[in-house]
């Protein structure tokens, strides 16, 4: 099966924009929907992007996710941070029902 | 208000067996698959096993093949986990969480999760 790799850590200051990456090892990106989830410390995982790009109802839409063929990967791009999103980050796709979480990313906002 | 609700998480010594429970509201259970994934103190979330909407299908990670087993009762609106030939790595907290589709495939609601602990 194909593996998500993610940056261990990114940090940004508040107000700032700030993207994280999913790179897919092999197969498309573009071939199955990649979904993004946020974990506070403490809390479980919820969901702020689905479908590669769609935004459940309630997160606000400083929150966006895009996909790349040329570099297989995907992106989470938060804008106008807040230290309410201080939290992990991680990407998940899947292939033939096999689901597939990338290593996650520590957002610091600061 | 779509609601997962984990138990049966404890202590177990190695090599011992434990089921875990998912009881769901809120929704049409049988209409959707099914997933637990769980998180290792510290650690990031790790994909454990996943069911398909009526049970027909069942798909697991290579680190539980042969010693879990997910099932569901459509009937009850509960989703199991059962855990056999725990070792010290399957310590973690276990996560039911519901999909978006009749098939595995991408995840939108999440419970609160049950932590299992294997110590002798």
């Amino acid at each position: 099966n194909f593996m998500l790799t993610q940056p261990h850590s990114v940090s940004e200051s508040p107000g700032k924009t700030v993207t994280i990456s999913c790179t897919r090892s092999s197969g498309s990106i573009a071939s199955n929907y990649v979904q993004w989830y946020q974990q506070r410390p403490g809390s479980s995982p919820t969901t702020v992007i689905y479908e590669d790009n769609q935004r459940p109802s309630g997160v606000p839409d400083r929150f966006s996710g895009s996909i790349d063929s040329s570099s297989n990967s995907a992106s989470l791009t938060i804008s106008g941070l807040k230290t309410e999103d201080e939290a992990d980050y991680y990407c998940q796709s899947y292939d033939s029902s096999i689901v597939v979480f990338g290593g996650g990313t520590k957002l610091t906002v600061l | 208000e779509v609601q997962l609700v984990e138990s049966g998480g404890g202590l177990v010594q190695p090599g011992g067996s434990l089921r875990l429970s998912c009881a769901a509201s809120g929704f049409t259970f049988s209409s959707y698959a099914m997933h637990w994934v769980r998180q290792a103190p510290g650690k990031g979330l790790e994909y454990v096993s996943a069911i398909s909407s009526n049970g027909g299908s069942t798909y697991y990670a290579n680190s539980v093949k042969g010693r879990f087993t997910i099932s569901r009762d459509n009937s009850k609106n509960t989703l199991y986990l059962q855990m056999g030939s725990l070792r010290a790595e399957d310590m973690a907290v276990y996560y039911c969480a519901r999909d978006q589709g009749v098939v595995p495939a991408a995840i939108d609601y999440w419970g609160q999760g049950t932590l299992v602990t294997v110590s002798s």
